[in-house]
């Protein structure tokens, strides 16, 4: 069966500074891709960043990377000098190659609190 | 075209009402999935759909749903006879199925209360 575990229920940062939001998963899929969205009090998921199981390097976007080990299983999020405005759950999701068909599992969500 | 748009946005019914949602995805993507979120939780998968073809649907989605995209355009997901534990907020996500990473866009969601 394939998981995603999100551990820190809240996480508080100070503005300008990074902030690392965890996650790992588990899946006996070889091919997989693992996703990061927002979700802002307005309600809507925005997408952030992807990582594809067999892609060599962390993916990277803006302000967002992603840590990727793969022995490890965790895909990490890093936020790179936070804004207010980052303050939202953060969602790690994932969808496997072959098991699962095309469904995206989603863990529980990890809130960001970004300090003046 | 901007986006996956969601209709109505907000929606309060009585149990034992019918409801019926609508989504527009982005005019180009071919998948359409439906998805749940619980208040704390992550968003739970409902059904999806390639053009007009409903290819998978979750154990989540008893009998009293229904979902169709007949033109493999919009998507409507009907609630008949809602109780109270269908209180949710009911995402759609749109998909392009030859892009290798085929992200899914979301819409701003319907929020969902049953008295």
């Amino acid at each position: 069966a394939q998981k995603i575990t999100q551990t820190q229920p809240g996480m508080f940062v100070q503005e300008k500074e990074a902030v690392t939001l965890d996650c790992t998963y588990d899946t006996s899929d070889p091919s997989y891709g693992l996703f990061w969205y927002k979700q802002p009090s307005s309600g809507e998921m925005i997408f952030l960043i992807y990582q594809g199981s067999y892609d060599q390097q962390n993916a990277t976007e803006g302000r967002y990377s992603l840590n990727f080990q793969k022995a490890r299983k965790s895909a990490n999020l890093v936020i790179s000098a936070s804004q207010l405005g980052d303050s939202a759950m953060y969602f790690c999701a994932m969808r496997g190659a072959y098991t699962g068909g095309f469904k995206t599992i989603f863990g529980a969500g990890t809130r960001l609190f970004v300090k003046a | 075209d901007t986006g996956v748009s969601q209709n109505p946005r907000h929606k309060i019914t009585k149990r034992g009402q019918n409801v019926t949602f609508r989504c527009d995805p982005i005019s180009e993507h071919n998948r359409l999935y439906w998805y749940r979120q619980t208040l704390g939780q992550g968003p739970e998968f409902l059904t999806y759909f390639q053009n007009e073809a409903q290819l998978e649907k979750s154990r989540l989605l008893s009998d009293r749903f229904s979902a169709e995209r007949p033109k493999g355009s919009f998507s409507t997901l009907e609630i008949q006879r809602t109780e109270q534990g269908d209180s949710a907020m009911y995402l759609c996500a749109s998909s392009l199925v030859d892009s290798t990473e085929e992200t899914q866009y979301f819409g701003p969601g319907t929020r969902l209360l049953v008295l």
